[in-house]
């Protein structure tokens, strides 16, 4: 399984935007990017995916570097309400089971 | 739509017991995989069933066994429970054969509690 590196824990202010960096330089070219999150006392919750280009949605943005070695997952504006641990996941085109391979994730603390 | 749920909330065993937990799967998901999340750990897979079969296992041991139904709802059972085996227990339910851009959706978790 390719394996993802994130910062144990970051820390931003309300309204401001939050960049949560993921390395994952074994990343194959077929490899999706996905990123999770979980807020305190409930299960993980997707946020977005991408492959090779940028992503936007309603929850956030996600920026893939050209050599895809490593991304991004960006909070235009963070909220309390977004305190939880972030997970960046690698998930291969083939393989069997859609299984999710966690690692131990970014802990955002948002201060109010 | 009704989401992923999970019963029971919480659960109190004791060493060498036996212990079924259920998942009701998203309607229309096909796929149900259980993870087990110790604490300050990320989910682990444990493993994942795919219209009632088996398709896929982590490192898991074989007392750790599961079950699909027709309806797509889950269990996940297991035996001779070891205090190590308290975690909280997660089911994610996908339409499968999405391939690695699908979305897994998680219900809120079983805590199980080995003394």
């Amino acid at each position: 399984d390719a394996k993802t590196t994130q910062p144990n824990s970051m820390e931003s202010n309300e309204e401001e935007p939050v960049h949560l960096p993921c390395n994952h330089s074994t990343i194959s070219g077929t490899d999706y990017i996905h990123w999770y999150r979980q807020l305190p006392s409930q299960g993980p919750e997707y946020v977005i995916h991408g492959l090779t280009s940028n992503v936007n949605n309603r929850m956030a943005s996600l920026a893939i570097a050209e050599d895809r070695k490593s991304s991004t997952l960006i909070l235009h504006r963070a909220t309390l309400r977004d305190a939880a641990v972030y997970y960046c996941i690698l998930r291969p085109l083939q393989g069997g089971s859609e299984k999710l391979v966690f690692g131990k994730g970014t802990k955002l603390t948002v201060n109010p | 739509e009704t989401g992923v749920t999970q019963s029971p909330t919480h659960l109190i065993k004791t060493r060498g017991q036996q212990v079924t937990l259920r998942c009701s799967s998203q309607s229309g998901h096909n796929t149900v995989s259980w993870y087990q999340q110790a604490l300050g750990q990320g989910p682990q897979f444990i493993f994942q069933y795919y219209r009632e079969e088996e398709n896929g296992r982590g490192n898991f041991p074989p007392r750790f066994s599961g079950l699909q139904f027709p309806n797509y709802s889950s269990e996940l059972n297991v035996n001779a429970l070891e205090l190590d085996d308290s975690a909280l227990y997660l089911c994610a339910s996908s339409l499968g054969g999405g391939g690695p851009s699908n979305e897994q959706f998680f219900g809120p978790g079983t805590r199980l509690t080995v003394l």
